[in-house]
């Protein structure tokens, strides 16, 4: 089945580094752009960034440079978000997202989705 | 940049049609057919409802339906069914830094 595969939810305190993951399954995954999103408790979602698997080419929301990193590891077909310092406003449900691509066109919409890592930081 | 508009909160019976809007820019949703919808039921990850303002993907029933006039997008759903229930969110590409702009979401309670 074609999916992606987010990693467990996590409970960090402020300050503490993390990092959660995104596993593309069945399909090439070098072809297809990945994406992260936020949605805060009881909110919307929000864009963060989006990474190209083949070259680790990167774009970030101005709202979130400098805040998180994207990486990306083609071998095993993983993109990562990573924290170097936590704060409470980092509590959020983080979305991994496939961007549209079909025949060499890239597309701007998300066609599939991680079920979602949930991040709690609380003392 | 600032969020698209959307209401709140719409509602509809059973079997009755509905619509919601998503209010953007020149830059955005009224630059480009980039919008693109997305269905969010409580606890779940969104699914992608209508895609490049118009097109549903493979699987989405064809009571789903999208359009654009100007700066304004809006996703229609007729014939109502208590499954439709669910948050929707628009979303477009936007020209600019913050290349995607998402919707701030609207509930949809089916009475």
């Amino acid at each position: 089945e074609v999916q992606l595969v987010q990693s467990g939810a996590e409970v960090k305190q402020p300050g503490e580094s993390l990092r959660i993951s995104c596993e593309g399954s069945e399909y090439r995954f070098t072809n297809y752009w990945i994406a992260w999103v936020r949605q805060m408790p009881g909110k919307g979602l929000e864009w963060m960034g989006i990474i190209y698997p083949d070259d680790s080419e990167t774009r970030y929301s101005p709202a979130f440079q400098g805040q998180v990193t994207i990486s990306v590891d083609k071998s095993i077909s993983t993109a990562y978000l990573q924290w170097s310092s936590l704060t409470a406003s980092d509590t959020a449900m983080y979305y991994c997202a496939r961007r549209g691509y079909t025949f060499g066109e890239v597309y701007w919409y998300f066609d599939l989705w991680g079920r979602g890592t949930l991040v709690t930081v609380s003392s | 940049q600032s969020a698209l508009t959307q209401p709140a909160s719409v509602s509809g019976s059973p079997g009755q049609s509905i619509t919601i809007s998503c209010t953007g820019t020149s830059s955005d949703v009224g630059g480009f057919n980039f919008v693109s919808w997305y269905q969010q039921h409580p606890g779940k990850a969104p699914k992608l409802m209508i895609y490049d303002v118009s097109y549903r993907p493979s699987g989405v029933s064809d009571r789903f339906s999208g359009s654009k006039s100007g700066n304004t997008a809006s996703l229609t759903i007729s014939g109502l069914q208590t499954e439709d229930e669910a948050d929707y969110y628009c979303s477009s590409y936007a020209r600019s830094s913050t290349l995607w702009l998402f919707g701030g979401g609207t509930k949809l309670t089916v009475l």
